[in-house]
């Protein structure tokens, strides 16, 4: 079935410095690709998402790169705040089965 | 609008009670979805509907039940809870297939003894 695998399940990083988390999707049909963030307590909430026809992506500190061939996506966060400091799912989404598949999360501490 | 909304906050349930999850979306969105949280385990898919009156299993629906009579709810039930169900719900919803933005609720936190 569908999976979606999340590394690293922890990551700490100096404020400033950058932070990489990587996924992996099993279904080669899958077309969408979100991040969520959530804060301490707060639902998840959405901070980029790509879709399969499109290699890359930026919204300010925020960048999702795609590699359909690998079945690979990476979230990138640059210059690192202590706001950035919280969990961050990434997601898969199967059109075929109209259903989205999260991985299991990445905690996010940014060391001052 | 109030867009995703879930009803109790926070629930305590003895082993075999049964109870029901209340989700309702007023964005008009075709796509709902229960997540269940643990903790180490990420959002899990429970159940799914891509409509009213279509409803799917997702990764981990035994010990669940939806229905979806309207476009607006889409209410989880627990027929006999168990400890394993000890979880914080989410619901979440969006417009259309996996390319539309998907919003959460605020969650269920259920305790079973």
């Amino acid at each position: 079935g569908e999976n979606v695998e999340q590394h690293p399940s922890t990551l700490s990083v100096q404020e400033g410095d950058s932070a990489v988390i990587k996924c992996t999707y099993s279904d080669s049909a899958s077309n969408y690709f979100p991040w969520y963030k959530q804060e301490l307590g707060k639902r998840p909430q959405l901070i980029i998402d790509i879709r399969s026809n499109v290699g890359e992506k930026k919204d300010q500190r925020i960048a999702v790169t795609l590699n359909k061939t690998a079945k690979h996506f990476s979230l990138h966060i640059t210059e690192t705040q202590p706001e950035d400091s919280a969990v961050y799912f990434c997601a898969a989404g199967y059109s075929s089965a109209s259903k989205i598949i999260f991985g299991s999360g990445t905690r996010l501490s940014i060391r001052p | 609008n109030a867009g995703v909304t879930q009803t109790p906050k926070f629930q305590v349930l003895k082993t075999g009670q049964s109870m029901t999850l209340q989700c309702a979306q007023d964005m008009n969105h075709e796509y709902m979805s229960w997540y269940r949280q643990d903790p180490g385990m990420g959002l899990r898919l429970i159940h799914y509907s891509v409509g009213a009156g279509i409803t799917d299993q997702g990764e981990v629906p035994n010990g669940y039940n939806v229905s979806r009579s309207t476009t607006e709810d889409f209410p989880l039930r627990l027929l006999s809870a168990a400890p394993s169900q000890t979880s914080v719900y989410f619901c979440a919803s969006r417009p259309g297939g996996p390319g539309e933005t998907q919003y959460f609720g605020p969650g269920t936190r259920l305790l079973v003894l």
